[in-house]
């Protein structure tokens, strides 16, 4: 059984550039949530997507925009990249929006702005 | 907006002994979730135990337990015979229950070193 995915591991931008995100849920899992993980932070909640739609958002400007597909899978858009963008972003699925549903967490892609 | 303190960034234990790590929050909701969740250099977050405020048990996973005092607002993580693996940042998360609520909040984390 094949957890969270996310993809690239790793990205290198230029400010000003736009970068996208991918996501793959764990099977079965219908909820894609996205946080972004500041360096000696915790993760700060980004959005979440549920039925292809965004259900949920936390305090990020429209430069952040997501995507969810038909087969659960996600994707987050960065626009106009801001050196203050540099962080870990964390992708976790789950089933169902909230209740007592784990929310099971991707190893994450790190990006960095130059 | 609920807010999640941890106010220890790093603490350490011995192997085999046990370790305590705090973890208070801010809230006017009556009900809600609670977690620890853990971070090893791996950086994939996984879920060590879980709690609902509801509950008045204090809940356990093994060698994990939490002290959930609601009124207190305080949700502290043990973790009994320490092993060398258990090394990791460890977040607390605060979680409402009702429909407004899907985020995790977290807090800053701790990090926890096991020393042989």
């Amino acid at each position: 059984d094949a957890g969270v995915t996310q993809s690239p591991t790793h990205l290198i931008k230029t400010r000003g550039q736009q970068v996208t995100l991918r996501c793959s849920p764990k099977s079965g899992h219908d909820t894609v949530s996205w946080y972004q993980q500041a360096l000696g932070q915790g993760p700060q909640f980004i959005f979440q997507y549920y039925e292809e739609e965004e259900r949920q958002r936390g305090n990020f400007p429209d430069r952040f925009s997501g995507h969810q597909f038909p087969n659960y899978s996600s994707e987050l858009n960065v626009n106009a990249l801001l050196l203050g963008d540099s962080a870990l972003y964390l992708c976790a699925s789950s089933l169902g929006q909230g209740g007592s549903y784990e929310q099971y967490f991707g190893p994450g892609t790190r990006l960095t702005v130059t | 907006a609920q807010t999640v303190t941890q106010s220890q960034p790093e603490m350490s234990v011995q192997e085999a002994e046990t370790v305590t790590l705090s973890c208070t929050y801010d809230t006017s909701e009556s009900d809600y979730y609670l977690f620890w969740y853990k971070q090893p250099p791996s950086r994939q977050m996984i879920l060590v135990i879980r709690q609902e405020a509801y509950k008045q048990q204090n809940a356990t996973e093994n060698r994990f337990s939490v002290n959930f005092q609601k009124a207190a607002k305080s949700f502290s993580l043990k973790i009994s015979d320490s092993q060398l693996g258990d090394a990791a940042m460890y977040f607390c998360a605060y979680r409402s229950r009702g429909n407004s609520g899907y985020a995790l909040n977290f807090g800053k984390g701790t990090s926890l070193l096991v020393t042989p």
